[in-house]
């Protein structure tokens, strides 16, 4: 166990519907990060949070959101889905906004089908 | 195009034989990690490399940074079937904090 929590791990769901994958990050670290991950793109950054407050943002598509609660746990929402969004998600976390490594969860697995 | 090039992409070899694993790049970086990543898992963070021609040594795997902190490798020794894993070099380029990826390379260890 990392310490970084998401859910849910496994996720399947039609096109045009919208899915909220959720992250809580490891006890006392500030920041969060989103990573997509497919077989033709690899590991792909998507968005940064840092204590409640975007940061930095990397190849996040419109239709994809996400934020950054009090409690520091972190969303990401994504919208009319379509079939090249079955990805794996990752959340990652760290102390700083800029860090010497990541702590990655699990993943959460979306197939929009 | 990816700004971190890992090479070789797949590696298969056999139990007890040495491997090493290359990741470039024309961007000076200010620190690379590396990861190893398991089917279903996330990545695990190996090592951080932040000083040009640091070498660090974590058991059988040695990480070397390249003097002008654009590439960077990884040597196993006496590879082990658990060694068995997706490797991924990541770093945030100077003056950035955004962490990029190399696309990886599958290393497959036999018995």
């Amino acid at each position: 166990d990392s310490g970084v929590t998401q859910t849910p791990k496994h996720l399947i769901t039609a096109t045009g519907q919208r899915v909220t994958l959720r992250c809580s990050p490891r006890s006392g670290d500030l920041s969060v990060y989103w990573y997509q991950q497919s077989l033709d793109q690899g590991l792909q950054f998507l968005i940064q949070y840092y204590n409640g407050e975007e940061r930095a943002k990397g190849n996040i598509l419109e239709r994809f959101s996400a934020q950054q609660f009090p409690d520091l746990h972190s969303e990401l929402n994504l919208s009319s889905l379509e079939l090249g969004d079955s990805a794996l998600y990752f959340c990652a976390s760290s102390v700083e906004y800029w860090d010497y490594g990541y702590t990655f969860g699990s993943g959460t697995r979306l197939t929009v089908v | 195009t990816q700004l971190l090039e890992q090479s070789p992409q797949f590696l298969s070899i056999q139990e007890g034989e040495n491997l090493t694993v290359y990741c470039n790049s024309s961007s000076v970086f200010s620190s690379l990690q590396w990861y190893r990543q398991e089917p279903g898992e996330g990545p695990v963070l190996l090592v951080t490399v932040v000083t040009g021609g640091e070498v660090k040594k974590l058991k059988r795997l040695t990480f070397q940074f390249g003097d002008a902190r654009k590439d960077s490798s990884l040597h196993i020794t006496a590879a082990q079937p658990g060694d068995t894993g997706l490797y991924l070099c990541a770093g945030p380029k100077l003056g950035d904090y955004k962490l990029s990826f190399g696309a990886g390379t599958t290393v497959t260890v036999r018995a």
